[in-house]
């Protein structure tokens, strides 16, 4: 019961062109959502959230959207950077069904390729 | 810099030798998780602390231990691997509350094989 999907094991760009990371879920009672970047031979780092009362974030050359309604969110990156290759995590938390200690629900990844 | 260390990098053990992972974090996080990672997987949740409070995910199966003797330290304890014990295992860590709680700070792993 895999409630957090990243149907994309992999994405290849062009520099300078947009990324798009999916993640659907499947758990209504998910109300905030981060992403996680992972170099190899390092450990995720936080990239960017967005909470379920809002549709969309914007950090920098990185959004992220919300579709409550279709239980699914996206990564944009513009424009995308070789730098910005890496595995991204989608994750999602219920904060209301459980004390405030983050439990966080990982998707798969997905692997983005940025091709200078 | 603050930051979450995980040692060894890489642990080599035998089938049903016990092995302990360890984890330290100098960010002074009251919560404390343990992930284990197979390859292509998502990571999965094995339990975490919030400070002393031990919580085990249903899931997460007997041979599988962890100890927290203070604030900054947090093992994993495995006591009898089988082969599919073979993983990453991630260490992150948590403020609890604050602006974003949900925020983690992830260790770099420890690649564990077992022969």
């Amino acid at each position: 019961d895999q409630q957090v999907k990243q149907n994309s094991p992999s994405l290849s760009v062009q520099e300078g062109r947009i990324s798009i990371l999916n993640c659907d879920y499947t758990n209504s009672m998910f109300d905030y959502f981060l992403w996680y970047k992972k170099y190899p031979a390092e450990g995720p780092t936080f990239l960017i959230s967005i909470s379920s009362i809002k549709d969309k974030n914007e950090d920098g050359r990185f959004t992220v959207f919300l579709n409550k309604s279709a239980k699914h969110l996206s990564l944009h990156i513009v424009p995308s950077q070789p730098g910005d290759s890496a595995v991204y995590f989608c994750a999602a938390s219920a904060s209301r069904s459980s004390s405030n200690t983050g439990k966080l629900i990982f998707g798969q990844g997905t692997t983005l390729q940025v091709k200078p | 810099d603050a930051m979450v260390i995980q040692n060894p990098r890489y642990q080599v053990t035998q089938f049903g030798k016990p092995v302990t992972l360890s984890c330290s974090q100098t960010l002074n996080h009251n919560v404390m998780y343990w992930y284990q990672q197979k390859s292509s997987q998502a990571p999965k949740l094995l339990f975490h602390y919030y400070d002393k409070d031990f919580n085990n995910e249903a899931d997460t199966p007997d041979n599988f231990q962890s100890r927290r003797p203070n604030t900054s330290f947090c093992f994993l304890d495995i006591r009898s691997p089988g082969l599919g014990d073979a993983a990453m295992y991630l260490c992150a860590t948590s403020g609890g509350g604050g602006r974003r709680p949900h925020e983690q700070y992830f260790g770099p792993g420890t690649r564990l094989t077992v022969t």
